[in-house]
């Protein structure tokens, strides 16, 4: 079955570290995105990619860093110098143009201990 | 106007009853919308897209009011199963970009 997988569920890690988020679809979608979501909050967009080997800002890219080698993954590294990190990251992907909607990976939850 | 807005709610409703939620947007040329449904500490899903006027998929019917730039979602006969929160979901501009989502609606329907 198609899908989209995020990994690791559940991820902690301690101030001044980085860390990797994986995101990893088959379902031949183009455009990739990650989303931050916190409690009670809508979700607001970290990167996005819409073709291999590019990728834009979003609106709260400060402090996150990606890269986009192959169609199918999209890994969020979330930098030491993301002052408040913790949150729920989900990633998502479509095929191009707005008519579509996204799928969602299940999200990892990343706290800083 | 913010690019999309919703009233948070909580909307407490019994089994059965029929409860709308109204989001309006402001981007007047957003061609697509959806409306996804979050459960709590999940993913969202894929609830409804609406590209014309509207769109209806059992209990569920979406409608666009373009004129007023807001879409609303009607749920009737509401299951306990329904509770969740939904979001609204827009273009952030014309043409290939990203979605915008809404803080969410949160809806509680009560035995």
């Amino acid at each position: 079955d198609g899908g989209i997988t995020q990994s690791p569920k559940y991820l902690f890690r301690k101030e001044g570290q980085n860390v990797t988020l994986s995101c990893e679809q088959n379902l031949n979608h183009d455009a990739m995105y990650w989303y931050r979501q916190d409690p009670g909050q809508g979700l607001r967009l970290i990167y996005y990619s819409q073709i291999v080997n590019d990728f834009q800002k979003g609106d709260i890219a400060e402090g996150y860093s990606v890269s986009r080698e192959k169609k199918e993954s999209f890994p969020l590294t979330v930098t030491s110098a993301q002052k408040n990190p913790t949150a729920f990251y989900l990633c998502a992907s479509s095929r191009q143009g707005d008519v579509y909607g996204y799928t969602f990976g299940s999200g990892t939850r990343l706290t800083v201990v | 106007r913010k690019e999309v807005e919703q009233d948070p709610g909580p909307f407490n409703v019994p089994e059965g009853a029929t409860v709308a939620f109204n989001c309006t947007y402001s981007n007047s040329a957003s061609q697509s919308f959806f409306w996804y449904r979050q459960d709590c500490r999940k993913e969202p899903k894929l609830l409804m897209s609406v590209y014309s006027s509207g769109n209806e998929d059992g209990r569920f019917t979406a409608q666009l009011n373009r004129a007023s730039q807001y879409i609303s979602l009607l749920i009737r006969d509401s299951k306990l199963s329904d509770s969740a929160t939904y979001l609204c979901v827009v273009p952030k501009a014309s043409g290939n970009t990203p979605l915008v989502f809404g803080k969410g609606t949160r809806l509680s329907v009560i035995a």
